[in-house]
């Protein structure tokens, strides 16, 4: 079936590092892709998404590019900040129209001034 | 902005207690979904629903069950909680275009059974 596979953390990383958090899928047909945040304490939020092969989505200075070749949506970020500490969840839509996403088990990032 | 709300932020319940998890959208969203979060394990679906009255199993339904009579309500219903029901569950909604849309999450609550 379906998956995602996120790359397991905590990533621990200086302020002004440049962030990659890998993320490779599997999936029948063409899901849309997706990274979501969730700071301490809240509920996900979305970061950014793509919803078809060779899109790039960004936001807040973080970038993913849907690659079908490879299967991955990885998250770059040319200079993570502090305020960036947060869990990241990969995640992709299921090719069936009325279902969820699925998700990766969330990769944790923290930043240290 | 769309909005999603969840009646508790935390929770306390017994085991055996009845528990009933409330969540409202503003969006006139179809679509809604109930996610247990837990450490290492990232979100798993439990229950969804593409229209009012109706609902779909997600990958772990046993032991809950849920209610769906306005469109911009979504019940999640421990019917006896148990401890291994202990978790982080996350309300979400989303429009019509479920493979494009984005799911948009309410705050989570934190359910602790004792």
């Amino acid at each position: 079936g379906d998956s995602v596979t996120q790359m397991e953390g905590p990533v621990t990383l200086s302020e002004e590092a440049f962030l990659t958090i890998n993320c490779t899928y599997t999936a029948t047909g063409y899901p849309s892709l997706f990274w979501y945040v969730q700071y301490p304490g809240e509920g996900l939020q979305l970061l950014l998404k793509a919803t078809k092969a060779d899109d790039k989505g960004s936001n807040k200075g973080f970038e993913a590019t849907y690659r079908k070749e490879t299967t991955s949506f990885h998250l770059e970020k040319g200079s993570v900040q502090v305020s960036d500490s947060a869990v990241y969840f990969c995640a992709l839509s299921r090719n069936q129209a009325g279902t969820a996403l699925i998700f990766g088990k969330g990769t944790t990032l923290s930043v240290s001034s | 902005d769309v909005k999603v709300t969840q009646s508790s932020r935390y929770l306390v319940k017994r085991t055996g207690e009845k528990v009933f998890l409330e969540c409202v959208q503003d969006m006139d969203h179809e679509n809604m979904f109930w996610y247990r979060q837990d450490p290492g394990l990232g979100l798993r679906l439990i229950y969804f629903s593409y229209d009012v009255k109706m609902k779909e199993k997600g990958d772990i339904p046993e032991g809950y069950s849920v209610s769906r009579e306005k469109k911009e309500r979504f019940s999640l219903i421990l019917e006896s909680a148990s401890t291994n029901q202990t978790s982080m569950y996350l309300c979400a909604s989303t429009g019509t275009d479920t493979l494009r849309d984005t799911q948009y999450f309410g705050p989570g609550t934190r359910l602790t059974v004792l």
